[in-house]
Parts: C-alpha cells; sequence; structure tokens
C-alpha cells in the first residue's frame, strides 16, 4: 500500500514563527501536492510538485513556499506564521502518468493540525 | 473554470437507510471522477473512481456512476452503518496536466444505531 507519511498530526507555533510541515512517500511518486482543509471551504490546494526541484502554485500560495530536494519528500513552509494560517494540512502524492485505466488517484497522509497562536 | 459541487451536509441517517450525496460538476473535456472519504482525525482515503462516462465506481457497499448528460457522479449506499460516518469528498481530475484534483466542499454523514 501507498504511505504517505506527514511529520506530525498537531503542531502549535507562534505568530511570526518559521514553520515546517514535512511530508514522506514511498512510492516513488512523481506528483506531490500540499492543502490546507477548512470547514466549509473543503481542501484547497497551495503548492504542487512534479518533479524534483520543481513547485507550482496552487490556488491560495500566499504566504508560504515549499522544497523538493528529493523525490520522496516534500516540505511546506510558512515563512512567517500568522493566525490565519491556523488549519488542517494535508500532504498527498501520485504518479505523474496516466495508467491503462485513466488519471491516477492522489493518496493522501493524516494530516497535520496547526495551530498559530 | 472547473469546479465541483456537493450537496450541504449535514446528513443524520438511521443505520440500515439509504444514502444518497449529490454531487455535480463543471469541467472541459472528460475528467476523471472519484470519491474520497475522511473519518474523523485522518487523512483522506480514495474510496472510489470512474474514469469514462457511463462508469460505475464501487467500493465497500458505495457506488457511484459518472453521468456525463447530467454532469453528476452522486454517491449512493444501500444500507449505511454507524461505521460509515465521516466526512465525503467528491473531485474531479482533468484529463492531462500534472494530476491536479479539484474538490467540493465536502458533506458530512453522521449515522446514528
Amino acid at each position: 500500500d501507498v504511505k504517505v507519511t506527514q511529520s506530525s498530526r498537531y503542531l502549535v507555533k507562534r505568530t511570526g514563527e518559521k514553520v515546517f510541515l514535512e511530508c514522506v512517500q514511498d512510492m516513488d511518486h512523481e506528483n506531490m501536492f500540499w492543502y490546507r482543509q477548512d470547514p466549509g471551504l473543503g481542501l484547497r490546494l497551495i503548492y504542487f510538485s512534479y518533479d524534483v526541484k520543481m513547485k507550482e502554485k496552487g490556488d491560495i500560495p500566499e504566504g508560504y513556499s515549499v522544497s523538493r530536494e528529493k523525490k520522496e519528500r516534500f516540505s511546506l513552509i510558512l515563512e512567517s506564521a500568522s493566525t490565519n494560517q491556523t488549519s488542517m494540512y494535508l500532504c498527498a502524492s501520485s504518479f505523474g502518468r496516466p495508467s491503462r485505466t485513466g488519471n491516477q488517484p492522489q493518496h493522501f497522509g493524516d494530516g497535520t493540525r496547526l495551530s498559530i497562536l | 473554470g472547473d469546479s465541483v459541487t456537493q450537496m450541504e451536509g449535514p446528513v443524520t441517517l438511521s443505520e440500515e437507510a439509504f444514502l444518497t450525496i449529490n454531487c455535480t460538476y463543471t469541467a472541459t473535456g472528460y475528467p476523471s471522477l472519484f470519491w474520497y472519504v475522511q473519518y474523523p482525525g485522518e487523512g483522506l482515503q480514495l474510496l472510489l473512481k470512474a474514469t469514462k462516462a457511463d462508469d460505475k465506481g464501487s467500493n465497500k457497499g458505495f457506488e457511484a456512476t459518472y453521468r456525463k448528460e447530467t454532469t453528476s457522479f452522486h454517491l449512493e449506499k444501500g444500507s449505511v452503518q454507524v461505521s460509515d460516518s465521516a466526512v465525503y469528498f467528491c473531485a474531479l481530475l482533468r484529463s492531462g496536466g500534472y494530476n491536479k484534483l479539484i474538490f467540493g466542499a465536502g458533506t458530512r454523514l453522521a449515522v446514528h444505531p
């Protein structure tokens, strides 16, 4: 089975801190994604990466950056944490190419619930 | 742009009741469609998928049929259990591109004994 591991389930940080959220996948997936999940808003894409050292902005990239130095690891960085970044953060990964049955689904980690005080 | 609309929750049912969660989409081309489930305190798990018109995805007693004529992908289950209580997300993935999913807002299901 695919395993996507996020480094922390719960995290509490202070306003202005630099925060790192780590994600590792073990299936040699090309694509990796960071989402945030907020009540009533569903999941919103922050950033994604389709290859090592490659990154693309998602729908809400402001206040965030990412790093992908190795294929299996994708880090989300809050440069200067603010209270409006309190949220559940979900990492996902998928193969880059469609299978013979169609597009490949994304596989998710268990999430990191981040609180900024 | 592409979008997914789900019925608002929460949906509250008694055990063994029939479940329908509506999902409609707007997309160009021929997207793949997915249902994900999120149990309390966990990440999202893929529940089922359909990749072309008239395909039926099924898993754990849940079913959904890709209806291109009505741009819908409604989730159904004939007899729900308490353990099905979760949040359900409908999502589409446009053909080509980088496998970017577009999610609906999610529908919370609560099943009571």
